[in-house]
């Protein structure tokens, strides 16, 4: 199995406070991305990042932001966060670009926004 | 609008029979196709691929076609196992860029 932890597992918050959800990886792959699940939608790409600073938008990255200063670590932060980013939350990486690589997947966080 | 569909959000089959899990993609300029598998409570799991120079590719029980004229693609599993009941995600990219597409998932049950 490829090292990838996510932390932490579950996270119940309120409505407007700030969450911070980590992955950290020990195959010191390059690409690393921020994935989100919800019935019907499969899995979204928030943001994603190609190298330490290097990061990027996904196709649903309004109300997050990423930060990556280490290989291992990539940080996905909710500023506010609000009932519609309830979700199952999924760390990736990559040794090169999804598009023609495998992707390895982390455990998954569950968040919920009351 | 979503550019890869799985039309079918769930599928039963009998253990020992195939599976054959469906999904159509909009954008003619994907070049490569991916299907993961997830089961509860962990993260998806790369399966199969295939890039759009070929047509069929194999692994074991599982194999991938691809029709570019009717932009589908089938996963086919002979024979089916209860160890394959997960969702499976269809995925497409464009290799020029860093990102894959995910659709919407298909949730397989093989019955024992």
């Amino acid at each position: 199995d490829a090292g990838i932890t996510q932390s932490p597992r579950h996270k119940v918050t309120e409505t407007g406070t700030p969450v911070t959800l980590r992955c950290h990886q020990t195959e010191n792959h390059r690409y690393m991305y921020w994935y989100r699940q919800d019935p019907g939608h499969g899995l979204r790409l928030i943001h994603y990042s190609y190298g330490v600073k290097d990061t990027d938008k996904g196709e649903v990255s309004d109300g997050y932001s990423v930060s990556r200063s280490k290989t291992e670590d990539f940080l996905l932060t909710l500023e506010s966060a609000t009932s519609s980013q309830t979700s199952v939350y999924f760390c990736a990486i990559s040794e090169v670009a999804a598009s023609t690589d495998t992707q390895y997947f982390g455990p998954g966080t569950r968040l919920t926004v009351l | 609008d979503q550019q890869v569909k799985q039309n079918s959000p769930s599928l039963s089959v009998q253990e020992g029979r195939i599976s054959i899990l469906n999904c159509d993609y909009t954008n003619s300029m994907f070049d490569y196709f991916l299907w993961y598998k997830k089961y509860p409570a962990e993260g998806p799991t790369f399966l199969i691929s295939i890039s759009s120079i070929k047509d069929k590719n194999e692994d074991g029980r599982f194999t991938v076609f691809l029709n570019k004229s009717a932009k589908h693609l089938s996963l086919h599993i002979v024979p089916s196992q209860p160890g394959d009941s997960a969702v499976y995600f269809c995925a497409a990219s464009l290799t020029s860029y860093d990102k894959v597409i995910f659709g919407p998932g298909t949730s397989l049950s093989v019955i024992p």
